[in-house]
């Protein structure tokens, strides 16, 4: 089955800086790669995500970049701000079988601060 | 529109107790998706159901039961809680049962305590 590594665990930064987190992923046949955003004790929401034939995509001051032969894409986040602070999941699309169900699997989690 | 609900929102179990965990939604989503969230794993898939009627194995699917009751409705049973089912557990709906590209949308949570 697919397998998410995501780096790092931790990120702390200034506000203003960006802040870049990276995941890989193990199945080539993976098509659909979302960025989920949790904030302490909220449910995990949707940010941004890419699909397999779109090596790049921006939505304001966040963006995602697809390296689909390395396998590995990141999310980048510019001026950040104290609200940015939560944990950050990457994830990646997989199939069962020959059927894609859309099932997610999702990275380990980075947890980054914005201090003031 | 409430979206998607969980009930209870939080839970003390003691270990050999059985408790049902409710998930309904009023998206009209065809697929929904039990996960477990643990401190530095992630979300981690139970079990799913990629339309009425069918429902399947996720990564982690041992101790846990699930039923896809009608088309807004997916539970997920603990027959006899233990202490390693201890933490938060979300369930989360998609449009698509077959696409692979639509957003996941996901409960409040329930936060289970097995003692």
């Amino acid at each position: 089955g697919e397998n998410v590594e995501q780096h790092p665990s931790t990120l702390s930064v200034q506000e203003g800086d960006s802040a870049v987190i990276k995941c890989t992923y193990s199945d080539s046949a993976s098509n659909y790669f979302p960025w989920y955003k949790q904030e302490l004790g909220k449910r995990p929401q949707l940010i941004i995500d890419i699909r397999s034939n779109v090596g790049e995509k921006k939505d304001q001051r966040i963006a995602v970049t697809l390296n689909k032969t390395a396998k590995h894409f990141s999310l980048h986040i510019t001026e950040t701000q104290p609200e940015d602070s939560a944990v950050y999941f990457c994830a990646a699309s997989s199939r069962a079988g020959g059927t894609s169900y859309g099932k997610l699997t999702f990275g380990q989690g980075t947890i980054l601060t914005v201090h003031p | 529109n409430a979206g998607v609900t969980q009930t209870p929102k939080f839970q003390v179990l003691k270990t050999g107790q059985s408790m049902t965990l409710q998930c309904a939604q009023d998206m009209n989503h065809n697929s929904m998706y039990w996960y477990r969230q643990d401190p530095g794993m992630g979300l981690r898939l139970i079990y799913y159901s990629a339309s009425e009627g069918t429902t399947d194995k996720g990564e982690v699917p041992n101790g846990y039961n699930v039923s896809r009751l009608n088309k807004r409705e997916f539970s997920l049973r603990l027959e006899s809680a233990a202490p390693s089912q201890t933490s938060v557990y979300f369930c989360a709906t998609k449009q698509g049962a077959w696409s692979g590209y639509n957003e996941q949308f996901f409960g409040p949570g329930t936060r289970l305590t097995v003692l």
